[in-house]
């Protein structure tokens, strides 16, 4: 079955520093891939896309890449502020042509002043 | 400013009574809206895809006599909790795309925080 794998395990960064995310993906060719940053107590916010075809994404302070191969993506973000400390989730679509997303069970990260 | 709408916020029922939870999409219309609930510390889940105007669609393992959905009109789509327990306190978070392209991100409400005593 579809399975999609982030580090459960909270990120403690410094601030100013680069942070990196994984998320890991198998039995999956998804043709697109989406992470979200979700804060305590809300619904996730939409922060990026990238497609199977694109290596790289960059928004701002935040990059995406995208290994079809590896079955990979990673988030950075760089110059990172307490502010940037919530929840990083990857979506993927779910099986079907139904439109709907799978996610990971996320990533907190914690920037340190 | 938020495009999806959801209420209420929070929501404390008593074992044995049903609650209802409202999404609404705002200045849009959404035909399709996805419902997914979510533990402490642990991923969302998606329960469901709404379908205005026609049944909704459930993931493996959600009970669809327990978790009614409604979407009847194109801007609102509710989910009933019916004979909730202490096992369903969860929290409950809707989405919908503004767009109809499936690649496009999704609208998050909220969410709605249930505790059943």
């Amino acid at each position: 079955s579809q399975k999609i794998e982030q580090n459960s395990e909270a990120l403690n960064i410094q601030e100013g520093k680069t942070a990196t995310l994984t998320c890991n993906y198998t039995n999956y060719s998804p043709a697109y891939l989406q992470w979200y940053r979700q804060d305590p107590g809300r619904g996730p916010v939409f922060l990026l896309l990238i497609r199977e075809n694109e290596k790289e994404k960059r928004k701002e302070r935040l990059k995406v890449t995208f290994d079809t191969t590896l079955k990979q993506s990673l988030f950075h973000i760089t110059a990172s502020q307490p502010a940037d400390s919530a929840t990083y989730l990857c979506a993927l679509p779910g099986s079907g042509n139904t439109g709907k997303l799978i996610f990971g069970q996320g990533t907190t990260l914690q920037v340190k002043p | 400013g938020a495009v999806v709408s959801q209420h209420p916020s929070r929501v404390i029922c008593k074992s044995g009574t049903s609650v209802k939870i409202e999404c609404r999409s705002l200045d849009f219309q959404a035909t399709t809206m996805f419902w997914y609930r979510q533990f402490p510390k642990q991923s969302l889940m998606l329960m469901a895809t709404s379908n205005e105007g026609s049944k909704a669609t459930y993931e493996q393992g959600v009970e669809k006599d327990k978790f009614l959905i409604n979407h009847a009109s194109l801007t609102l789509s509710t989910l009933t909790v019916t004979s909730a327990h202490p096992e369903d306190s969860s929290f409950y978070i809707c989405s919908a795309r503004l767009s109809g392209s499936y690649n496009s991100p999704l609208h998050f409400g909220n969410g709605t925080r249930l505790t059943v005593t």
